[in-house]
């Protein structure tokens, strides 16, 4: 059955430095999401992407994060500069109707020192 | 805003028992999706059963079924013929018709005890 992958399942990096988490959606969807989950908390909407653009995003989401498809089946999200507060779990999901159901893949956790 | 809640942080149930895990939400919107997901530990969350709230009738399948409470706002899942395989984190998610993030609950814990 097809997966959302994920890679890498944990990433540690410094405080200020870039990160890119990346995400294999399902091959014929063509809605994706973003979302993160802080230990402890609650799961996170960030940002929805669809055609090539975002189409909805979320306070969190501000100029420090970007999302991309470079090709035809990643879909990154790019941290610029990282803060301690970014540390958390931070999920990839995807759909083939935005409002079908969403398969998620294992996650990423980011640890920032 | 939405706001997706989840009384129970942590519950257990023996094997073969029902259990009924809870959630409540808020909003003002009159069409919506309501959602479980089950994330056993490690693994990624996969939908354990949807309901559509224009739908009076509570989703079901197989063990797992839902009642749906419009009016109160709530949305719980019960879980009959407990196994060990559910022993899972479970949450509850609402999506507005009018957009497409899933807002989720704080989520639950269930073991399932043999």
């Amino acid at each position: 059955e097809p997966e959302v992958t994920q890679t890498p399942s944990h990433q540690v990096t410094q405080m200020g430095q870039e990160v890119i988490l990346r995400c294999v959606p399902i091959s014929n969807h063509l809605y994706f999401y973003w979302y993160r989950q802080i230990l402890g908390q609650k799961v996170e909407f960030l940002v929805s992407f669809y055609n090539n653009e975002i189409s909805e995003k979320s306070e969190i989401f501000d100029d420090q994060f970007s999302v991309e498809r470079p090709d035809g089946s990643n879909f990154t999200l790019k941290i610029r500069s990282t803060k301690l507060e970014d540390s958390a779990m931070y999920f990839c999901a995807s759909n083939s109707g935005s409002y079908n159901e969403q398969f998620f893949g294992p996650g990423t956790r980011l640890t920032v020192l | 805003a939405q706001t997706v809640t989840q009384s129970q942080p942590e519950m257990s149930v023996q094997e073969a028992e029902t259990v009924t895990l809870s959630c409540t939400y808020d909003t003002s919107e009159n069409n919506y999706y309501l959602f479980w997901y089950k994330q056993p530990p490690s693994r990624q969350m996969i939908l354990v059963i949807r309901q559509e709230a224009y739908k009076q009738q509570n989703a079901t399948e197989n063990r797992f079924s839902v009642n749906f409470q419009k009016a109160a706002k709530s949305f719980s899942l019960k879980i009959s013929d407990s196994q060990l395989g559910d022993t899972a984190m479970y949450f509850c998610a609402f999506q507005p018709f009018t957009g497409n993030q899933f807002y989720f609950g704080t989520g639950t814990s269930l073991t399932v005890i043999p």
